[in-house]
């Protein structure tokens, strides 16, 4: 079964850094991006940037630009979303989802379970 | 950055009834248009890919139509199970962009 398992809920402080992982199975990982997809309480959907695990290349989104880091590791088919610097505002749940490279026509059509992170002092 | 506007917002619609849901992109995105449904706690889930590809699973109840910039979203007939918020979604360019969400909720 094709899946994106992410790490587990995170707490944080003001001013701190998180980091969630996400772990491909079930296909090659290398053949599909992996972006994330931030959801605050009530909110829409916010695209966060992107990995090519193929060759690392990432893009980011400029409202995030500067705090968000995108990596993925091969040897374990896994994908790291880190955010520094968190505020109140950064309290959501955080999605990664896979899109073929070749294809993005073909849209997302795996998703992660999604991982809370709540900012809190 | 591709700017994608949905309408309407919320919509109140009975089972049975024929549901449509519009999405506009500010610039041509040729058919990299993707609908997504998601329900409260959960992941969303793809439906319609290039503008109107029925993802495997997906009930045919389901339709996607549009080419350029004017996309729609169609249920033919609304079941219980499909009460929750639509996105359009293109992937034409980044960022990668959504639009804002269309609540379904029953009448």
């Amino acid at each position: 079964e094709v899946q994106l398992v992410q790490s587990g809920a995170e707490v944080k402080k003001p001013g701190a850094t998180v980091k969630i992982s996400c772990k491909g199975t079930g296909y090659i990982f290398t053949n599909y991006n992996i972006h994330w997809v931030q959801q605050a309480p009530g909110k829409g959907l916010e695209w966060m940037g992107l990995v090519d695990p193929e060759d690392g290349e990432t893009k980011y989104a400029e409202k995030f630009q500067g705090r968000v880091t995108i990596t993925a590791d091969t040897s374990t088919d896994t994908a790291y979303m880190e955010l520094s610097s968190l505020r109140s505002a950064d309290t959501a749940v955080y999605y990664c989802v896979r899109e073929l490279t070749a294809g993005p026509v073909y849209g997302m059509d795996v998703w992660g379970q999604g991982t809370t992170v709540t900012v809190s002092s | 950055d591709i700017q994608m506007t949905q309408s309407p917002s919320s919509l109140s619609a009975s089972v049975g009834d024929r549901v449509t849901i519009t999405c506009r992109a500010s610039q041509s995105i040729n058919n990299y248009l993707n609908w997504y449904q998601q329900k409260p706690g959960k992941a969303p889930k793809l439906l319609i890919y290039a503008a109107s590809s029925l993802q495997g699973g997906v009930p045919s109840r389901f339709s996607g139509s549009g080419s350029g910039t004017d996309f729609t979203l169609t249920i033919s007939s609304l079941q219980p199970e499909d009460f929750a918020t639509y996105y359009c979604q293109q992937s034409y360019s980044t960022p990668r962009t959504f639009g804002q969400g269309t609540k379904v909720e029953i009448k």
